[in-house]
């Protein structure tokens, strides 16, 4: 069956301080793996898509990682409006749908 | 360029009634997706339409339903509504599969 979880549900940093959050995956033919944020209340917002193992992506603090087995969202030197649920999903070769865990409330405290 | 747009924003039913939610995807993207946000539980897929074909369906009971229009976009219709659907819908579209799912704001439905 295929899954993603994610760790730690919650997160709290000071401004600065640097940390990484894991989505670990077991999916039938990776087709693709997804980061997004989500505010309370709104809509997820896309951040990333990594589609093979080895890949890399940045994004101003954010850099997003992909191995056979797991993703790692890496935030540099966070600032408070950093603080959001961080989404992690997968679409495997059923296509479409795409599953999700169950995210990382990250704060970032000043 | 126009994000992916949903209405209503907010809705409040009664149980037993029934519910229609609207979803223009983003100019150009043929390929729309409903996701249920439910307190506690994540999101969950519910519907995928493509070029005006249901293409797959999440594990929800037949009273969730929806379809494609010509112009791409969609409803999702919901029947004998029940507390424990009470949730954030979430629709979003992509140019095709596999590609980047774009999310609407999403329609908050509250049922009484």
């Amino acid at each position: 069956e295929d899954q993603v979880t994610q760790s730690p549900e919650a997160l709290r940093l000071q401004e600065g301080e640097s940390s990484s959050l894991n989505c670990s995956y077991t999916v039938s033919g990776l087709r693709g793996l997804f980061w997004y944020r989500q505010d309370p209340g709104k809509g997820p917002e896309f951040l990333f898509t990594l589609y093979s193992a080895g890949e890399e992506k940045e994004k101003e603090r954010l850099k997003a990682t992909l191995t056979k087995k797991e993703s790692f969202l890496h935030i540099t030197a966070p600032k408070p409006e950093d603080s959001a649920t961080y989404l992690c999903a997968v679409q495997g070769n059923q296509g479409g749908k795409l599953i999700f865990g169950q995210g990382t409330e990250l704060s970032v405290k000043p | 360029e126009a994000g992916v747009t949903q209405s209503p924003t907010h809705l409040i039913k009664t149980r037993g009634q029934q519910v229609t939610l609207r979803c223009s995807p983003i100019s150009g993207h043929t390929s729309v997706y409903w996701y249920q946000q439910a307190l506690g539980l994540g999101l969950q897929f519910l519907l995928w339409y493509d070029e005006g074909e249901e293409r797959n369906r999440g594990n929800f009971p037949p009273r969730f339903s929806g379809r494609q229009f010509p112009n791409y976009s969609s409803e999702l219709n919901v029947n004998a509504l029940e507390l424990e659907d009470s949730a954030l819908y979430l629709c979003a579209s992509s140019l095709n599969s596999p590609d980047t799912q774009y999310f609407g704001p999403g329609t908050r439905l509250t049922v009484l």
